[in-house]
């Protein structure tokens, strides 16, 4: 079937506004990833799931930020009251396994968040 | 710590020229160690892993753990080489580290 879907494709907000971000995995990927993308940065962690497992949040750069998953699916990325630094394009990958057992990530084609 | 770094923003070459990105590693462990590319209005995707050995569009990447480097090459650089190239460390805890990445520019 499809790959990695993200929703939405863009968006524009105004600062101190809640924005939600949603991926859909690939169907039967157990692990799921958030990255942030910005000129400057690279590829920035933000969040992992894998199965029934706690999330590693290690990633997440301010409690404005925050993430859940569904039923081992679909999983939203949350940020409140953006501030113009949130933004950037954000990644969402789903794998098989975890990246320490040498899996491939399949990335989406992300959601490009603009703070005015 | 942790850490990817690849030191080129940008790298510039000529049709037929061999190219080779940098990428370094920081790691106290057995390193897993990957590029990821991205060609422009495409998604991120796996170019190559360290553990195959394997040369996927005429590129290669050897792991060099006393210099601790993982640098991609190729011998002959095309035009449809342009893109963002990632390097990418898996330690071991789940999550994948990536570099700041390069961008390649393949002139004609």
């Amino acid at each position: 079937g499809a790959g990695v879907s993200q929703s939405p494709s863009n968006k524009v907000t105004e600062k101190g506004k809640d924005v939600e971000l949603r991926c859909d995995p690939i169907s039967g990927h157990t692990a799921l990833y958030w990255y942030r993308q910005s000129l400057g940065q690279g590829l920035e962690f933000l969040i992992y799931f894998q199965g029934n497992s706690a999330p590693d949040k290690s990633g997440l750069p301010s409690d404005r930020f925050s993430a859940e998953r569904t039923g081992g699916s679909v999983s939203t990325l949350t940020i409140q009251r953006t501030q113009q630094e949130d933004s950037a394009v954000y990644l969402c990958a789903s794998s098989l396994r975890l990246a320490g057992d040498a899996g491939e990530l399949f990335f989406g084609e992300g959601s490009r968040l603009t703070v005015l | 710590a942790q850490r990817v770094t690849q030191p080129e923003k940008l790298l510039s070459v000529f049709k037929g020229a061999p190219v080779e990105l940098k990428c370094n590693y920081s790691y106290s462990g057995s390193p897993e160690l990957f590029w990821y590319v991205q060609y422009s209005r495409q998604r991120l995707q796996l170019l190559l892993r360290h553990i195959s050995r394997e040369s996927i569009k005429g590129f290669t990447a050897d792991l060099n753990k006393g210099e601790t480097s993982f640098h991609l090459k190729k011998p002959f650089a095309q035009e449809e080489d342009s893109a963002m190239y990632y390097c990418a460390l898996a330690p071991n805890t789940g999550k994948l580290i990536f570099g700041q990445g390069t961008t390649l520019q393949v002139k004609p």
